[in-house]
């Protein structure tokens, strides 16, 4: 049974540019967190979402925007990259709604992303 | 692999002996609560969760402690191995949210 996964590992961008990072829930799980970790500090929670639509946001701006797909996968967008993106990106998911422990939230690896 | 915290508290003990890890929160509406463990260049990996209406849980060699009158949860470890050595971090849940937010994370280090 496979975890959460995440791709890319590591991704390269300059200022300005867009990225697009993906995660892949655990077998089970239909919802999907995404968290913005940076160098030193705690996971820093971005948006959540369910049914394929964002359920709850976090603190960050319009740049930082996400899909759910059918199948439960998500997608990370950034545009107009600054600087202080530069983190590791989190994603993370849920069991399903009215599972026992919905609300317990499983980590994938992260994508290292690098802003010069 | 890069350092997951360059700045943290660090906690040093010796190969087998007990671990206590703190974290102080900030909610008094968090009713979730839930430990993790970060090696370096890896996610934070599930190690034990507690509710608001209980006041201790066990796991495998893994003890939490949660004091709600003063907002402080805790982790012990007992007989603690290389293996734990990592960043351990606190996460609250605040009730009828779906966010987590994490503290600030204390480096385990375990010395032969």
């Amino acid at each position: 049974d496979a975890g959460v996964t995440q791709s890319p590992t590591h991704l390269i961008k300059t200022r300005g540019q867009q990225v697009t990072l993906r995660c892949s829930p655990k077998s089970g799980h239909d919802t999907v967190s995404w968290y913005q970790q940076a160098l030193g500090q705690g996971p820093q929670f971005i948006f959540q979402y369910y049914e394929e639509e964002e359920r709850q946001r976090g603190n960050f701006p319009d740049r930082f925007s996400g899909h759910q797909f059918p199948n439960y996968s998500s997608e990370l967008n950034v545009n107009a990259l600054l600087l202080g993106d530069s983190a590791l990106y989190l994603c993370a998911s849920s069991p399903r709604v009215g599972e026992v422990g919905t609300d317990t939230q499983y980590f994938g690896p992260g994508t290292r992303l690098t802003v010069l | 692999g890069e350092s997951v915290g360059l700045h943290l508290p660090t906690l040093s003990v010796q190969e087998g002996d007990n671990s206590i890890i703190n974290c102080a929160y900030s909610n008094s509406a968090s009713d979730y609560f839930i430990w993790y463990k970060q090696e370096s260049g890896k996610g934070p990996q599930f190690i034990i969760d507690i509710r608001s209406n209980m006041d201790k849980r066990q796991g495998q060699r893994v003890t939490v402690l949660l004091n709600k009158t003063v907002k402080h949860l805790s982790l012990q470890i007992a007989a603690t191995q290389p293996g734990d050595s990592a960043v351990y971090f606190c996460a609250e849940n605040i009730q009828n949210t779906d966010k987590l937010i994490f503290g600030t994370g204390t480096r385990l280090q375990v010395f032969p």
